[in-house]
């Protein structure tokens, strides 16, 4: 079965400077996607970016960027020159080759952007 | 504009009662899945479906229980098996659950309280 950790419960950021969200994850699978889902106050769940375990390059998407270290099975989130609406809560997620489309999701770490 | 609708937005159980969560999708996906969040929490997931007509258990199936009649709509009953039902209920599509690539689309959520 895997695993998604997010080992920071909360972090906070200052507007326009960069914050980095950890993630590790456990499995045994080789075919593998990678999410982060942002869910702001409104609770709707947005995917942020997603990365293909195959692939070597990081994802980037605009401001977001992820550090994808395979072999330590981890895959953290980093948000540029932060924007207020960036405050939410994040999840990271993945899916197996095997999982059907079943994502497992980490415990979520809440992001605050101050002004 | 196609997308996730989930009704109603807030819903409230007394006890002994089923009830049951909407979810329509009107983008031609072939899978469909139910999640719950408790407060400060991932998301667990209930259901999923990958077709018309077939359904199987997530890791949280207990007390609840789910339909597939037509593509568009995935209808979740919570029933007085359900012994904590209070949490955010979310429903999410995706293209076809075999394909790993294929984000997860995210409906509004309904959130379920005990009277």
């Amino acid at each position: 079965a895997q695993t998604v950790t997010q080992s920071q419960p909360e972090m906070s950021v200052q507007e326009a400077e960069t914050v980095t969200l950890s993630c590790t994850y456990d499995t045994s699978e080789n075919n593998y996607y990678l999410f982060w889902y942002k869910q702001p106050p409104s609770r709707q769940m947005i995917l942020v970016i997603r990365q293909e375990a195959y692939k070597q390059q990081n994802a980037t998407e605009n401001r977001f960027s992820v550090n994808f270290q395979k072999a330590a099975k981890s895959f953290s989130l980093k948000i540029s020159d932060s924007q207020l609406g960036d405050t939410a809560m994040y999840f990271c997620a993945f899916i197996g080759g095997t999982s059907y489309g079943k994502l497992t999701f980490g415990q979520g770490t809440i992001l605050t952007v101050h002004p | 504009d196609g997308g996730i609708t989930q009704s109603p937005k807030y819903l409230f159980r007394k006890e002994g009662q089923n009830v049951t969560l909407s979810c329509e999708q009107n983008l031609n996906h072939d899978a469909m899945y139910w999640y719950r969040q408790d407060p400060g929490q991932g998301l667990r997931l209930i259901y999923y479906s990958q077709i018309v007509n077939d359904f199987q258990k997530g890791d949280i199936a207990e007390g609840y229980s789910v339909s597939r009649e037509k593509k568009e709509s995935f209808p979740l009953t919570v029933t007085s098996a359900q012994k904590n039902p209070t949490a955010f209920y979310l429903c999410a599509s995706s293209i076809l659950g075999t394909r790993t690539d294929q984000p997860q689309h995210f409906g509004d959520g309904t959130r379920l309280s005990i009277l």
